[in-house]
Formats: structure tokens, sequence, C-alpha cells
């Protein structure tokens, strides 16, 4: 099994449209978890933390569910602009980021 | 952005060449970290550094070899590469180490190996 674990899509949804993304990982002792935003030959950009409690910003809203082992990320009301890759992030303590290989999204017009 | 800046952009090497990427941050963070990313893959850690000191080392063959003078710069030394060494090469900078701790990334340079 992989250490995280994404859905590599692509996802294809039109503006205006929400989409969700998960993420599994397989260390429970994982301790903070993070989304990335990764645009096509550029670098990995942090998105937005993840807390247990959950945590909103603006159109974009992360929960982490620690019993199943999964974060999610939810986008309201896409736009052109959220075409990119996300990236789920995952730090089981130390040293040790790991990377999911991404969920590519495409928002089209 | 300057944050955390790289050179060269891009890089192409044949197998016996020796060459070295450069990595600069002006964050004023103490760790820094070299990662590989494959085409469809995920971003692969290599190194970590915390003030200076190497913390981490995962299982990279020694035909790459880092090198951190100080807190801002890091090297990676290249020789002797395989084809399948061909990939992005991303450097990245945080506070410190620790996983609560956002990771600022440099564009990466682009190396190819003929």
């Amino acid at each position: 099994r992989k250490e995280v674990e994404q859905d590599p899509g692509p996802f294809n949804v039109p503006e205006g449209a929400t989409v969700a993304f998960n993420c599994t990982y397989s260390n429970s002792a994982s301790q903070s978890f993070f989304w990335y935003r990764q645009d096509c030959r550029k670098e990995p950009k942090l998105l937005m933390s993840v807390y247990s409690s959950g945590n909103e910003d603006g159109r974009f809203t992360a929960q982490l569910n620690r019993a199943s082992q999964y974060i999610s990320l939810l986008i309201r009301d896409s736009k052109l602009s959220d075409s990119a890759t996300y990236l789920c992030v995952v730090n089981g303590g130390g040293f040790k980021t790991i990377f999911g290989a991404g969920t590519r999204l495409f928002v089209k017009a | 952005e300057t944050g955390v800046t790289q050179t060269p952009r891009h890089l192409v090497m044949g197998m016996t060449n020796k060459k070295s990427l450069k990595c600069e941050q002006h964050l004023g963070h103490n760790a820094m970290y070299w990662y590989k990313q494959s085409a469809k893959k995920p971003l692969e850690l290599m190194f970590v550094y915390s003030l200076e000191e190497r913390v981490e080392n995962n299982s990279v063959p020694s035909r790459f070899s880092p090198e951190c003078p100080n807190s801002s710069h890091l090297f990676l030394h290249l020789h002797t590469l395989q084809p399948e060494d061909s990939a992005l090469y991303l450097c990245a900078s945080s506070q410190r180490t620790g996983g609560d701790n956002e990771q600022f990334f440099g564009p990466g340079t682009r190396l190819t190996v003929l």
C-alpha cells in the first residue's frame, strides 16, 4: 500500500462546479497534513494546512478523518484558474514528509 | 518571486559528466531539502539539512552528493548519472524541520541525462 494515495484524475469540471478530492494515508501516527497546489511546469505551493477540526479558506474546505485515515479537499464554485494538480502531503513526524502523486483538475469554460 | 532560487533551470548532461545544481533561499530558514519529481510520480525526498547538518538521506545513490555550506545555500553534485535520473529536481526550505512547517519550493532544475 502506498504511504499516501490519491486518485490521479483527471477531473474535468465546468466552471462553477463543486469538486472534491480524497487522499488516504497509511501511517496512523501521522501528525500534520497539507494540500499543496502545483501548476503545470511550476513548483508546488502550499494551498492550506488541514486541521483536525477542519478548516475553510474562501472556496476551499479541507477535512481530516483520523479514524479512516483520509483527508479531503472541497472546491466550490470552480474557476478556470483552479486548474492545477493538487498534492496531498502527510508528515509522520520529524523530517518524514510524504507527497502523494497528485490529482489533476481541469476546469473548463 | 525570489524566496527560493535554483540554477540552472535546465541542464542536459552526458552520463560521464560532472555537474552541480545550486539552490539559495532568502527567507532566513534553517532547513533545506532536495526532492526529485519524475513524470506521474510523487515527489521523492532525497536529502534534508537542518542548520547545515544532513539529517535525512533517503537511500539515494552515491552518484548524488549534497553539500550545504551555510543555511542559505544547498548544492547537489551530480556525477556518472543514468538516463533514469532525468527528472525535475526541486529544492525547498522551511523555518525548521518538523511536520507543521510549510515548505517553500524553488522553481526546480529540469535535468536530462543522455
